[in-house]
């Protein structure tokens, strides 16, 4: 099974910053990593795909990069409704997912 | 468009079993592979396994093997997900989730379109 480990666990910023979330793989994934968003109560939303195309409708400020096996989400400038948990996920395999990045406000 | 409705919140008794329906619509449903996802209160998300609706082949995750069964019934669109042996552990939202990217039926690609989720909590 590929592990995902994700840093950090909680990242408090303030909006308007800039946010940068981590992912590492614990062997290649290619570009097979995904990014999701989750909000209490709500099914996680897909974010981000082969690690850097962002899925139809996910605004520009989100942004991906990354291959094998370190990742990077960022986002920009970071908005009252990007306050939630991040989820990378692998699909090169199985799929298995990050144990999430809380981004909460400072 | 493309929708995954799953059935209503559960509960049952440690050692019984669960059944969650998903019921799929929008698209042609036996061309799309289906997974199932679960997330215990306050973790993280986790795969149980995938079901091909087209001929009902089915592949699990190690953990679940031996206690969790995929099924599908072409007639309704529906795809179910069995649990037997329920344990306290087991207490989490299953979620149903596919990927339908671009239109485009891979067996492995992220999950664009999920189920609203389906609460089961297990306790004597």
């Amino acid at each position: 099974e590929i592990v995902m480990t994700q840093s950090p666990a909680t990242l408090s910023v303030s909006p308007g910053e800039r946010a940068t979330l981590s992912c590492r793989a614990s062997q290649s994934v290619s570009s097979n990593l995904a990014w999701y968003q989750q909000k209490p109560g709500q099914a996680p939303r897909l974010l981000i795909y082969g690690a850097s195309t962002r899925a139809t409708g996910i605004p520009a400020r989100f942004s991906g990069s990354g291959s094998g096996t370190e990742f990077t989400l960022t986002i920009s400038s970071l908005q009252s409704e990007d306050f939630a948990v991040y989820y990378c996920q692998q699909y090169n395999n199985w799929p298995t997912f990050g144990q999430g990045t809380k981004v909460e406000i400072k | 468009q493309v929708q995954l409705v799953q059935s209503g919140a559960e509960v049952k008794k440690p050692g019984a079993s669960v059944k969650v329906s998903c019921k799929a619509s929008g698209y042609t449903f036996t061309s799309y592979y289906m997974h199932w996802v679960r997330q215990a209160p306050g973790q993280g998300l986790e795969w149980m396994g995938i079901i091909n609706p087209s001929g009902g082949s089915t592949s699990y995750a190690q953990k679940f093997q031996g206690r969790v069964t995929m099924t599908r019934d072409t007639s309704t669109s529906t795809v179910y997900m069995e649990l037997s042996s329920l344990r306290s552990e087991d207490t989490a939202v299953y979620y149903c989730a596919m990927a339908h990217i671009g239109g485009v039926a891979t067996i492995m690609n992220a999950f664009d379109i999920w189920g609203q989720g389906t609460m089961v909590t297990v306790s004597s």
